[in-house]
């Protein structure tokens, strides 16, 4: 099966800047996710990337996607306390059964 | 609000029980999921329809049972279920197999 690994915990401060990382095994992936969940909440897609770019930049959030070392990373700049949630990085190509998740990370902001 | 509703938020069952998870999507997609998210392991793939027909069966007892009667809806029924099933279980849609999928808010269900 496929491997998605992501750290567990992150702990930043209000106002500093969030890097969340994540590696994969495949490198046959079409797109590469960032989904984030809230505390009794479902997945919320909060950006993807093709697996052609390098980077993806949109409002607060940037991608970096580096193919040759299969790393993906999420950067938050001037993290809220309402970025606090669990992160998770997922992979995949055609077809639902090629849909990986990592296990999250867990962000907390301290104010 | 990502336009996938599931019913209920929560559900208390027992053993013997038999219950109806429901999901409804209102943006026209054409594939919908169930995962189970259990704490500290990965989203498992339980179930998926393309187009009112199930694709992925991932191995899952017949205890659960999926039902897709159209596109925009899709069920999960519960019998005879173990306190090991206790999770919370995730419906998603998309337009594609497999690419971009949106979340409904989950209904946690425990087993007593």
């Amino acid at each position: 099966g496929e491997d998605v690994e992501q750290s567990l915990f992150l702990s930043v401060r209000e106002g500093d800047s969030s890097v969340i990382n994540c590696t994969y095994t495949d490198s046959s992936s079409t797109y590469l996710y960032w989904y984030k969940q809230e505390p009794g909440a479902g997945l919320q897609l909060l950006t993807y990337i093709f697996s052609n770019m390098d980077m993806k930049q949109d409002q607060r959030l940037t991608v970096l996607l580096n193919k040759k070392d299969k790393h993906l990373s999420l950067r938050i700049a001037d993290t809220q306390t309402g970025d606090s949630a669990i992160y998770f990085c997922a992979e995949s190509w055609t077809g639902a059964n090629n849909l990986f998740f990592g296990t999250g990370t867990r962000l907390t902001v301290i104010p | 609000e990502t336009g996938v509703t599931q019913t209920p938020r929560h559900l208390v069952m027992g053993m013997t029980n038999k219950k109806s998870l429901k999901c409804e999507q209102h943006l026209g997609h054409n594939a919908m999921y169930w995962y189970k998210q259990s704490a500290k392991k990965p989203l498992e793939l339980m179930f998926v329809y393309n187009f009112k027909e199930q694709t992925e069966n991932n191995s899952v007892p017949s205890r659960f049972s999926p039902e897709c009667p159209n596109s925009s809806h899709l069920f999960l029924h519960l019998h005879t279920l173990q306190p090991e099933d206790s999770a919370l279980y995730l419906c998603a849609s998309s337009q594609v197999e497999g690419e971009k999928l949106f979340f409904g808010s989950g209904t946690q269900l425990s087993v007593l």
